[in-house]
């Protein structure tokens, strides 16, 4: 079975420009959260959306933006990119919201590396 | 304070040892706990979790958690090269299914 699957995989963009990042679950998960990596240091939330809606946002600016579509993909989408963005974009499933159980489990793609010059 | 903190590293130690990594959390809200493991360019994959106190053993790999001290660990015996990489101690909320907290983790170098 495929795991989570991220595109693209690398890419290099200038400040002020604007990417899209895009990540397909692993089939049965309805659950896509995104985490931002910068070198160094621990993944940070980004989003949660869960059947279609945004389950859960982390302390990021108005850039960032996702959403996730009725075969529970998603996207990325961060406008007005700043050379702090660069970092490794990390899109993880899981089966459910995992708002009641304590066992939910997020399962990572392989990420998409941004960097922006 | 950070809500996630872990051992500062490099660990290092020689193959075969017991290698102890250990992680403190802030919120006691914290419901359930991850270890994942990270090599270096690649994405975390997730090694085990935890979210009751005491023991839970997996192979090679036992976590233990204390919630009443804030603690987590995550103890690798039979430590092997290849389990060199950064590893990452990550805590969910209770009603936050979705948001992991990660630690900034630690490196763990096994030296043949």
């Amino acid at each position: 079975d495929a795991g989570v699957t991220q595109s693209p995989t690398h890419l290099i963009k200038t400040r002020g420009q604007h990417v899209t990042l895009r990540c397909s679950p692993i089939s049965g998960h309805k659950s896509v959260s995104w985490y931002q990596q910068v070198l160094g240091q621990g993944p940070q939330f980004i989003f949660q959306y869960y059947e279609k809606e945004e389950r859960g946002r982390g302390n990021f600016p108005d850039r960032f933006s996702a959403r996730q579509f009725p075969n529970y993909s998603s996207e990325l989408n961060v406008n007005a990119l700043l050379l702090g963005d660069s970092a490794l974009y990390l899109c993880a499933s899981s089966l459910d919201a995992g708002v009641i159980s304590g066992a939910n489990v997020l399962t990572f793609g392989a990420g998409s590396r941004l960097t922006v010059l | 304070q950070k809500e996630v903190e872990q051992n500062s590293g490099p660990l290092s130690v020689p193959e075969g040892a017991i290698a102890s990594l250990n992680c403190t959390y802030s919120d006691r809200g914290s419901q359930s706990f991850f270890w994942y493991r990270q090599y270096s360019g690649k994405s975390p994959e997730l090694i085990m979790f935890i979210y009751s106190n005491g023991d839970k053993e997996d192979g090679r790999f036992t976590a233990q958690l204390n919630k009443a001290s804030q603690y987590v660990s995550l103890l690798i015996r039979d430590s092997q090269p290849s389990d060199s990489a950064t590893y990452l101690c990550a805590a969910k909320l209770y009603n936050q299914g979705g948001k992991l907290i990660f630690g900034q983790g630690t490196e763990l170098s096994v030296k043949p």
